[in-house]
């Protein structure tokens, strides 16, 4: 069935660190966001990437929709990048529902 | 430009009680969708309302309904509370592009 999997479910960094996120999916997809779910609960959406790159200060993402992943770089991490990062995907022909992953939990510590 | 708002912040009700919660989309976003998020859980899909009409619903019994208005703000309503109900609800709104979350309604249930 359609699923969406995102990797690793927990990280901890180091203030300064780099890191990638990872979100595979099992079909076609129509269009796929990035969103940043702060400890307080507010969603940020940081990418709509339904294929190719994009760049937004220190964050990047990278969807390669032929091979059914997409990437999220984040480069010298900051305390306030802590929180739960969720990648979310429409599904072609699956009347514009957005399929959610379970998110990856990162910690960055100073 | 306004984000999307949400009302109230926080809401104590009793078993068996009624909630409303309210949103308000950005300018121009035909679309509004609500999300449950119970706590350390992700997010559940709801409803999905666009240009007045309800166009999907998630897994939830018929207990949890709403409606939006011409102006594209919407309401959720939640019948019968129960104490597992307690959760934040989000409602996000999109133009067939990006959604734009609100900062949520944190409803409890006593």
């Amino acid at each position: 069935g359609i699923q969406v999997e995102q990797s690793p479910p927990d990280l901890i960094l180091q203030e300064g660190a780099n890191s990638t996120l990872r979100c595979n999916f099992s079909d076609s997809v129509n269009n796929l966001q990035w969103f940043h779910q702060n400890p307080w609960g507010q969603l940020i959406n940081l990418f709509y990437i339904p294929s190719g790159t994009k760049q937004n200060g220190r964050l990047s993402a990278t969807t390669v929709a032929t091979e059914r992943y997409s990437l999220l770089y984040i480069s010298s991490s900051q305390t306030t990048d802590s929180g739960v990062y969720f990648c979310a995907v429409q599904f072609a022909g699956n009347n514009r529902k957005l399929i959610w992953g379970l998110g990856t939990s990162l910690a960055v510590n100073p | 430009e306004a984000g999307v708002t949400q009302s109230p912040t926080h809401l104590i009700k009793t078993r068996g009680q009624q909630a409303t919660l309210r949103c308000s989309p950005i300018s121009g976003h035909t679309s509004v969708y609500w999300y449950q998020q119970a706590l350390g859980l992700g997010l559940q899909f709801l409803l999905w309302y666009d240009e007045g009409e309800e166009r999907n619903r998630g897994n939830f019994p018929p207990r949890f309904s709403g409606r939006q208005f011409p102006n594209y703000s919407s309401e959720l309503n939640v019948n019968a509370l129960e104490l597992e109900d307690s959760a934040l609800y989000l409602c996000a709104s999109s133009r067939r592009g990006p959604y734009t979350f609100g900062s949520g309604t944190r409803l409890t249930v006593v």
